[in-house]
């Protein structure tokens, strides 16, 4: 079965600092896999996804994530945080075959310090 | 283009209720996707539906049931609800059956007295 996970549930930066959130996965073929935020109170936005090719993408608000499949990671980085950047991190993963259900890892808590 | 809008975005029941959760999807888009999320077990897949069909279900009691409409609206229904339905219930709508992104509405939180 296929499993993600976060392994940092609460991380703090200074605003404008670099920020890199780890997420790795477990399954055996080729992952759909994707990163999500979430602002407290609201639902799930897309900040990018991957499903083959360049392993270096990049997303909205300046984010990119590599994918990395000997490492099974797809970690998520911004080179300069704002503050507006703080809220919830999803990873996210996809499975051929099994349509829109994906696996979410437990989430990342991003905290921005003035 | 209007994003995914669920309705209502809060309610309040008690024990032993049901309750229906509508969702409409992003205009064009067939497949609708339901997810509880709470704060012990994360983000968890309900179900999918494409085209009026259920295409796939996740690990959930039978109390916990869906549809789609022709214009690709869904509603899920709990039946003889718990405290443990207290959640955040996410609808996400995507374009096509396969993997593809999916975008998802502001939610309704549910709260079980």
């Amino acid at each position: 079965a296929q499993s993600v996970t976060q392994p940092d549930i609460h991380i703090t930066v200074s605003e404008g600092a670099s920020l890199e959130l780890r997420c790795n996965y477990s399954y055996g073929a080729t992952p759909y896999l994707f990163w999500y935020v979430q602002s407290p109170g609201q639902g799930l936005q897309l900040l990018l996804k991957y499903f083959s090719g360049d392993t270096l993408v990049q997303g909205i608000k300046g984010f990119e994530a590599e994918f990395k499949r000997s490492q099974s990671s797809f970690n998520l980085r911004k080179p300069s945080v704002h503050w507006s950047d703080a809220a919830e991190y999803f990873c996210a993963v996809g499975e051929e075959n099994y349509g829109q259900n994906f696996v979410f890892g437990p989430g990342t808590r991003l905290s921005v310090l003035p | 283009k209007a994003g995914v809008t669920q309705t209502p975005r809060y309610l309040i029941k008690t024990r032993g209720q049901q309750v229906t959760l509508s969702c409409s999807p992003i205009s064009g888009h067939r497949s609708v996707s339901w997810y509880q999320q709470t704060p012990g077990q994360g983000l968890q897949f309900l179900f999918e539906y494409f085209s009026e069909t259920q295409r796939n279900k996740g690990n959930f009691p039978g109390r916990f049931s869906g549809r789609q409409f022709s214009n690709s609206r869904s509603e899920m229904n709990v039946s003889t609800l718990e405290l443990g339905d207290s959640a955040l219930y996410l609808c996400a709508s995507s374009l096509r059956r396969e993997v593809n992104e999916q975008f998802f509405g502001p939610g309704t939180r549910l709260t079980v007295l």
